[in-house]
Order: C-alpha cells, then structure tokens, then sequence
C-alpha cells in the first residue's frame, strides 16, 4: 500500500485566481493520477503523471487549465487556473507501483471558487 | 465511448434486509475494483477482482466479476447502518506502454434505515 497526502486540504479562492495542490506519497512510484469529482458525482480523470515526461491529459482536459508538474517519483502538482465557480471540486491524487494491480488515493483537496 | 454504468444511483434498504448493487461496462475488461467513499472522505479500497469468475467476500459484503457479461455484482447480505456510504465500481483499461488506468463508474449511494 502507499500512503498519499495532500495539501492543502481545502480551500476557498477568488475566481480568475490559481491554485496549487501538492501530492506526496511515502514511496516511489510509476503513475500518479489527478481526478475530479464534483459535488454528488463520480470521478473523473484529469491527467496522467510519469517522472520525466509530460502528463497526458485526458479528453475535456488542458494543460493550460491543468498544469501538473512530475518532479520525481514521490511527488505531484496539479494547479487549478483562472478558476472560476465550475471548478469548485475535489481533487484528489491517486497512485499505483509499476505493474501494481490497485490505485491508492490520496485525502483529496476540497476547493470552493466564489 | 467508454461507459461503466451502476444500477441503481440511489438505495434505501432497510436493516437486515439483503440487495445487490451492479456494475455494467462497455469495454474488454479482466480487471475491476470496488471502492467506498463515506461522505468527505477519500476513497477506501473494498475489492481487487482480477479474472472471470473471481468471487471476494468481506464481513456482509461480497463481490463477483463476469468479464463474458461485463458485468460485476457488489452483493450486501443483512445490511446494518454502518454500511451506509457511496460505493463505486472502477475498471482497469490499457493505458500508456503496458500500464493501466481506471474508469469510474456512476456510483451508488447506499442508505440503511434503521
């Protein structure tokens, strides 16, 4: 298993600002993914994170939107840009060891935009 | 398109009583998981279901994976409040150079009256 933080563990923003969220985990692992999930619903994937390469995000997804940086094998981020209201969600950083069977989730990051 | 569909979105049971959730998708799959989530918590591990015919039980909880079907059943036998919670299905597709990534499903929010 891995034990996954992240910070902040909420927050409340201004729209047209960014937000950073941080994503530890307590080895080295291959994949880390960031997912939404807006209030009531289920989650969706966002991007995919590998060391050393850029993530692939997925479709209804941008890199302009969703930077995510990959520094090395324990540690993500993923910025929320220009924010607006629709991005009111919690984000949540997931990871899984190279040929490991389960994803592991981290606390999420609950973000309201006013 | 890629769809993993849960029926039903919604239950209210009462104790003691049993029900069984499923977990429909539409792609080739061998691989399936089912995970918790209590409400403003993260996401909790339940079921690694890894080939056809793979049954898991856990305390009232049993879960069973027909790939032929593309089907999987998330069975609760005599509920009790405790379980009361938002269950998901995911299921793990080819993604990048041999690894994998998963597709949630709707979701199903599970209450138990007392």
């Amino acid at each position: 298993s891995a034990v996954i933080s992240q910070k902040p563990s909420r927050d409340i923003c201004q729209r047209g600002t960014s937000l950073t969220i941080q994503c530890q985990v307590d080895s080295q692992v291959t994949m880390m993914f960031w997912y939404r999930q807006q209030p009531g619903q289920s989650l969706t994937l966002i991007a995919t994170a590998n060391q050393g390469s850029e993530a692939t995000y997925e479709s209804g997804f941008v890199i302009d939107k969703f930077p995510i940086s990959r520094p090395n094998l324990t540690f993500s981020t993923l910025t929320v840009s220009n924010m607006s209201p629709e991005d009111s969600s919690i984000y949540l950083c997931s990871v899984r060891a190279q040929g490991g069977e389960t994803q592991y989730f981290g606390p999420g990051t609950r973000l309201l935009v006013l | 398109e890629l769809k993993v569909e849960q029926n039903p979105l919604f239950l209210s049971m009462q104790e003691g009583k049993n029900y069984t959730i499923y977990c429909n998708y539409s792609t080739t799959s061998d691989r399936l998981y089912w995970y918790r989530q209590d409400p403003g918590k993260s996401l909790e591990s339940l079921f690694v279901l890894l080939s056809n015919g793979a049954v898991k039980q856990e305390g009232r909880l049993m879960a069973s994976l027909d790939t032929k079907a593309r089907l999987s059943t998330l069975h609760i036998t005599a509920a009790v409040h405790d379980l009361s919670a938002t269950y998901f299905c995911a299921v793990d597709i080819p993604f990048l150079s041999g690894t994998y990534k998963y597709i949630f499903g709707t979701g199903t929010r599970l209450k138990v009256l007392a």
